[in-house]
């Protein structure tokens, strides 16, 4: 059964940069698009942005525009997300999420277990 | 602070039925379909209603929304103890590009 499994937690200082990635185990990263979504600390889902791996084509939340890029290896079956200048306040998890297109309407349906990313001097 | 709006907590006993609801505006849930994703602590979320008011497989009937212009709602029906979650709603939005936007998410404690 297909599934989203991503890589693990990591811990970084301020100002560097992190690479959360996301495989699509047992499917083709070609069928989907690949979002990515945190969540804070006692807070609720954020979106960051997403990708579209078949056309290759991006789209970012305005208040990351900038710090994140999203990409994926469509012969790994694999999506990346890279945010950079990282400060205390994005510490988080870090979901990537699949999302589903039919007509008229697109969900998240199915979601990776999470990245914990912590940023920490 | 969200996009869409919810109700921070919400209760009920076993058994009850419960109404979430969720408020947005012309460019998310007036004019696109709303998702909901139930999060239990500690897990990923999970799609609970796709399309307005559609339930992927495996999602029991208890579960059931609905959509009038801005606004949106979740029901459930003869509540259980598992039910006990955290609730989002999502929508995506034409502005600024377009852009997935979220409610800031309802927990049900079932009492």
């Amino acid at each position: 059964q297909a599934h989203l499994v991503q890589s693990g937690p990591e811990v970084k200082k301020p100002g560097s940069s992190v690479k959360v990635s996301c495989e699509a185990s047992g499917d083709t990263l070609n069928n989907y698009a690949i979002n990515w979504v945190r969540q804070a600390p006692g807070h609720g889902l954020e979106w960051v942005g997403g990708i579209t791996p078949i056309f290759d084509t991006t789209n970012y939340a305005q208040k990351f525009q900038g710090r994140v890029s999203i990409t994926a290896d469509k012969s790994k079956d694999t999506a990346f997300m890279e945010l950079s200048g990282l400060r205390s306040e994005d510490t988080a998890i870090y979901y990537c999420a699949r999302e589903f297109v039919a007509l008229g309407y697109a969900a998240f349906d199915m979601w990776g277990q999470g990245t914990l990313v912590t940023v920490s001097s | 602070q969200s996009v869409l709006t919810q109700p921070p907590s919400t209760s009920g006993t076993p058994g009850q039925r419960v109404t979430i609801p969720c408020t947005g505006s012309t460019s998310n849930i007036g004019s696109n379909s709303v998702n909901w994703y139930q999060q239990v602590p500690g897990t990923a979320p999970k799609l609970l209603i796709q399309s307005d008011d559609q339930r992927p497989s495996g999602v029991p009937d208890r579960f059931s929304a609905s959509k009038s212009g801005t606004s949106a709602s979740l029901t459930i029906s003869g509540l259980q103890s598992e039910d006990e979650a955290v609730y989002y709603c999502a929508s995506w939005d034409v502005s600024l590009n377009g852009h997935w936007v979220f409610g800031g998410g309802t927990k049900l404690t079932v009492l």
